[in-house]
This record gives C-alpha cells, sequence and structure tokens, in this order.
C-alpha cells in the first residue's frame, strides 16, 4: 500500500544532543511537510518541500534543519534539543501546492522526549 | 496570512444525536477546505474535504458546508457514535498552498 512512514516511532534524546527524525513515502508525492504537535494543540508547520525547493516557516528556530536528498525521503534534524522541543513530529506528504490544493497524507509520527 | 478559527474547542454528545463544528477562514483566496479527524495517539486522517466551487458535500454520516461569502464552512456529523470520538481538524488551504488549520475540535461522545 502506499504510504507515509517515519522512524523511529519513539525517540528518547538528551538535552543538547542532535537527533534526527526520518520521513519516507511511496505516494510520488511532490510536496512534502514536517509538523511539530504538541498535546491538545493543532499541528504547526515547520517547513516544507515542493520537489527540491525548500520553504521555512518564519517562525521556525534555527535550531530545527531539513533535508530531502530525493523524492521519497525527507528528514528532520534537530541540532540541539531543548526540554520545549518534546513533541510529536508528523511528515505529511500532498500531490501539489497552491489553491487548487489536495489532501494531505500523514505518517503516524515520531513522538521525541528530550531528557 | 491566512487565520483559522474553530469552535468550539471541546463538543460533548449524547450517541445518536448529532454534531456541528465550525471554522472561519480570513483569506478569501482560499478555496480548499479539508476536515481531518485524529483519534488519540494516531495520525491526523482525511474525512472530507469541499472546494470553494461547491456549497455543501455528504458523505454517509459526515456533511461539510462551505459559505464563501461569509468565509466559513462547518463539519456536520448525525448520528454520533462512540467511535467518532476524537480530534477534529479543519484547514483552509492558503494562497501561498500551505493549509492553515484550525486549533482542533475534541468530540466526545457517550454510549
Amino acid at each position: 500500500d502506499a504510504m507515509v512512514i517515519q522512524n523511529p516511532r519513539y525517540q528518547v534524546t538528551q538535552f543538547g544532543k542532535p537527533v534526527t527524525l526520518s520521513c519516507s513515502q511511496t505516494l510520488n508525492h511532490n510536496v512534502m511537510y514536517w509538523y511539530q504537535q504538541k498535546s491538545s494543540q493543532a499541528p504547526k508547520l515547520l517547513f516544507h518541500y515542493y520537489d527540491k525547493d525548500f520553504n521555512n516557516e518564519a517562525d521556525t528556530p534555527d535550531n530545527f534543519q531539513s533535508r530531502r536528498p530525493n523524492t521519497s525521503f525527507c528528514f528532520l534534524d534537530i541540532r540541539s534539543p531543548g526540554l520545549g522541543d518534546a513533541a510529536m513530529y508528523l511528515c505529511a506528504t500532498s500531490t501539489t501546492l497552491g489553491t487548487s490544493g489536495g489532501a494531505q497524507y500523514f505518517g503516524p509520527g515520531t513522538r521525541l522526549t528530550v531528557t | 496570512g491566512e487565520n483559522v478559527e474553530q469552535h468550539p474547542s471541546t463538543l460533548s454528545v449524547q450517541e445518536g444525536d448529532s454534531a456541528v463544528i465550525k471554522c472561519t477562514y480570513s483569506d478569501s483566496a482560499s478555496n480548499y477546505f479539508p476536515w481531518y479527524k485524529q483519534e488519540l495517539g494516531k495520525r491526523p486522517q482525511l474525512i472530507i474535504d469541499i472546494r470553494s466551487n461547491v456549497g455543501e458535500k455528504k458523505d454517509q454520516r459526515i456533511a461539510v458546508t462551505l459559505n464563501k461569502t461569509a468565509k466559513h464552512f462547518s463539519l456536520h456529523i448525525t448520528e454520533t457514535q462512540p467511535e467518532d470520538s476524537a480530534v477534529y481538524f479543519c484547514a483552509a488551504l492558503a494562497r501561498r498552498g500551505v493549509p492553515t488549520f484550525g486549533r482542533g475540535t475534541s468530540l466526545i461522545v457517550h454510549p
């Protein structure tokens, strides 16, 4: 089945220790997104890629970086995690951008704990 | 940029009752409005969507209505069941094509 896969599902890291979360998709979608979701809140967009074009949200901290080496894979790097970065990180894909729009397909998420 | 307001934040109903969740948006250029359901600990999943050339769309017990003039859209769930209990998010696709989410509504259906 075509899907969005995230690894690992649970990640524990130490304060200040770099961590990388990964996302892969078999949908062949052009757009990949990274969201941060804290308890009882809406997903907060960190950045997205349209093909290789990277788009950073204005309020995304510099501590968060992303890579998309090919269509299928996208990575979220947190350079120096703080306690406030503990959250669920959701990867999503869609066929396209623009006001013609399209549904997003979400991965199962990675729950990040910072100790 | 786009701003999406969603109400109520919590909705508690008895099984069999109807539930209505309302969203307003600010960007008149938005023309795609999806609704996502997120069960506890699971991923958001699209349950229904509507485009601005349509006023209403229905899928079994779920319907969405859109009023472009007033810039609001609503999710209607009829004959609610306990398995409908979840957090529901509305979204509007803004001019530059990135969805803006509402804050979410926690729907609780009591058996």
